[in-house]
């Protein structure tokens, strides 16, 4: 079965700390992973994909395919990091496309 | 470039009706999808369209059908109506490479049914 998880609903963290966001998925294909972010008030929009391996507003993540893990990490959170972070995975067959999306983590980042 | 937009953004509908909602896509995007989001489940595929052909279906029962233009708009449909379709719906378009894509969402139309 296609499953994405996020085992936190919410992650509340004091600004300056790290941050780790966890994604676990489960996809018998190679999978296409990514990271999408809706802060209040916006729409949901794509914060960063694991084919980039890129660093976007500071953030990371690496895929381990050995524990099929897609976890997104910060060095230090910012209040304005502050948002609701959904993990998602990119199936389909051919040159088609869907993603499977995780439930979602809500960040809080404390002053 | 515009960003996807959703028409209309509220919707209150009775239980048994049908209601019809739309997306236009980024320009020069070929491929859009349909999400439904609810506390419950989350965000759930609906199904994808390119080129006005739908090659992309999840698991909703047939009262949810879609289709797409021949420039690239999108409408879904859902007939009959029940309280559990009451969601966010979102559109999201993409330039159609695939699993690769990155996909732009619209900022949903929210269904309310009594």
């Amino acid at each position: 079965a296609q499953r994405v998880t996020q085992p936190e609903k919410l992650l509340s963290v004091f600004k300056g700390a790290p941050v780790e966001l966890k994604c676990n998925y489960s996809y018998s294909g190679s999978p296409e992973l990514f990271w999408y972010v809706q802060y209040s008030r916006q729409r949901l929009q794509l914060l960063l994909r694991h084919i980039s391996r890129e660093s976007i507003k500071g953030f990371t993540a690496d895929l381990n395919k050995g524990e099929t893990s897609f976890h997104l990490k910060k060095p230090f959170a910012q209040e304005e990091d502050s948002a609701m972070y959904y993990c998602a995975l990119s199936t389909g067959s051919g040159n088609t496309g869907k993603l499977i999306f995780g439930q979602g983590t809500t960040l809080q980042v404390k002053p | 470039k515009a960003g996807v937009t959703q028409t209309p953004r509220y919707l209150i509908k009775t239980r048994g009706q049908q209601v019809t909602l739309s997306c236009s896509p980024i320009s020069g995007h070929r491929s859009v999808s349909w999400y439904q989001q609810t506390p419950g489940q989350g965000l759930q595929f609906l199904f994808e369209y390119f080129s006005e052909t739908q090659r992309n279906k999840g698991n909703f029962p047939g009262r949810f059908s879609g289709r797409q233009f021949s420039n690239s708009r999108s409408e879904m449909n859902v007939s009959t109506l029940e309280l559990g379709d009451s969601a966010l719906y979102l559109c999201a378009s993409s330039s159609a490479r695939g699993r690769l894509d990155t996909q732009y969402f619209g900022p949903g139309t929210r269904l309310t049914v009594l």
